[in-house]
């Protein structure tokens, strides 16, 4: 079975400062991860993935994200956080390659960016 | 390159109606996927489609369904509506299997009163 946890509901950082936005997943085989960017009443956002390789992944927008195979992690991560990444993020998983295109989402993480 | 596209964006339909919801996805792409997104469950997949095919079902009622067309674009339909259908469904479209990330359409707000 595969699943994905986000464990904050909501996060807060000072505009300038840092983010990280918690994710684990569990699945059976090797994972393919993927992070995503919600906006208010929008679809969701391609942001970055982890297939193989190096663990630590970039992607759009200044964001990356740390691959963990022992911690089953993969936080997203950005330096200096902006007012306008303030959004829900969702993490999702996909097994192996079956064949099949079907994610996994975490609950979401909304990350509010205070100026 | 054009995005994914859905039509309608909103819908109100009644209990017991049934509705249907359209996605063109990226040119080139031949695999779209379908997901409810509701404030209780979060994202669920729904089915996905490959080259007319359902490949993949997630664990809804059979009121729900879907077809592709030869030209990749599909839809959903859902029968017999209940209030619990409303959600925003939407849908995602990409290039092969594999690790290659899905494209996200803008959704369908679907209101059952």
């Amino acid at each position: 079975a595969q699943s994905v946890a986000q464990p904050e509901d909501q996060v807060n950082v000072a505009e300038g400062n840092p983010l990280t936005v918690k994710c684990t997943y569990s699945v059976s085989g090797n994972p393919y991860l993927f992070w995503y960017v919600q906006y208010p009443n929008r679809g969701l956002q391609f942001l970055l993935k982890y297939i193989t390789g190096d663990n630590l992944v970039k992607g759009s927008y200044g964001f990356e994200a740390e691959f963990n195979k022992s911690q089953t992690s993969f936080h997203l991560k950005k330096p200096s956080a902006l007012v306008s990444d303030s959004a829900l993020y969702f993490c999702a998983v996909r097994d192996s390659p079956t064949g099949a295109n079907n994610l996994f989402f975490g609950t979401g993480t909304r990350l509010t960016v205070i100026p | 390159k054009a995005g994914v596209t859905q039509t309608p964006r909103y819908l109100i339909k009644t209990r017991g109606q049934q509705v249907t919801l359209s996605c063109s996805p990226i040119s080139g792409h031949r695999s779209v996927s379908w997901y409810q997104q509701t404030p209780g469950q979060g994202l669920q997949f729904l089915f996905e489609y490959f080259s007319e095919t359902q490949r993949n079902k997630g664990n809804f009622p059979g009121r729900f369904s879907g077809r592709q067309f030869s030209n990749s674009r599909s839809e959903m339909n859902v029968s017999t509506l209940e209030l619990g259908d409303s959600a925003l469904y939407l849908c995602a479209s990409s290039g092969t299997s594999g690790g290659n990330e899905q494209y996200f359409g803008p959704g369908t707000r679907l209101t059952v009163t």
